[in-house]
């Protein structure tokens, strides 16, 4: 009974490919983000979604690209990697006042 | 959102209470006080939260001043699965958004 859910779990690619991440919540939650966590271990938000539609975007590059089908969903797909694009990847998905629920994350890495 | 301090690092015998510090002097009326942990490698989970009053669940307890300017997250009887990095978030809940603003947390080592 996994409450937000990533795949893939370990992403090894080349420098200039297109990838995407999945992500799936079945807490009936309305919003849902995406955060990195970089190799010195800080964690940052990057886009968060409210029922469908772009609530925060953090000045990240526009080679990525969140989409939301629905409001369970969240996918990240990034265009043209780079090496600086290694990371792990953390989606995760809230209800207002109560908090915020992580996936497993997905570790990225760029070669 | 205000800004939080920690220390670094603490280290806690197994069996004992963890008690973690937070100041967060420049808080507003309107900010909650939010605790997450991240064990190495997985995602952070989401421990307890709270505006003035002290709050307590299944995992740990959550002490807030009576100024809120410093809160203390207890961990009744620490277990060598609660070595973790803990983070002290404090935000303004508002409607659809729920930015975390992470720093750089207190790694808690549990010894035996």
């Amino acid at each position: 009974d996994t409450a937000v859910s990533q795949t893939p779990k370990y992403l090894v690619t080349q420098m200039g490919n297109d990838k995407s991440i999945k992500c799936e919540q079945n807490l009936g939650h309305d919003t849902m983000y995406w955060y990195k966590q970089d190799s010195k271990k800080f964690l940052k938000i990057m886009f968060s979604y409210n029922n469908k539609e772009l609530i925060i975007n953090e000045t990240v590059p526009n080679r990525f690209s969140p989409k939301s089908p629905d409001k369970a969903h969240l996918n990240l797909h990034i265009n043209s990697l780079e090496l600086g694009d290694s990371a792990v990847y953390f989606c995760a998905s809230s209800q207002e006042v109560g908090g915020v629920h992580f996936g497993p994350g997905t570790r990225l890495t760029v070669t | 959102d205000a800004k939080t301090t920690q220390p670094p690092s603490m280290d806690c015998a197994e069996g004992r209470a963890a008690n973690l510090p937070c100041n967060h002097s420049t808080i507003s009326g309107n900010e909650y006080v939010y605790w997450y942990r991240q064990i190495h490698s997985q995602g952070p989970q989401y421990i307890i939260h709270g505006l003035k009053n002290n709050e307590t669940n299944e995992m740990a307890s959550l002490i807030i001043t009576e100024d809120r300017k410093s809160s203390t997250l207890i961990l009744p009887h620490a277990t060598l699965r609660d070595t973790a990095v803990y983070y002290c978030i404090v935000r303004v809940v508002s409607g659809a958004t729920n930015k975390l603003i992470f720093g750089t947390g207190t790694l808690l080592a549990v010894q035996p």
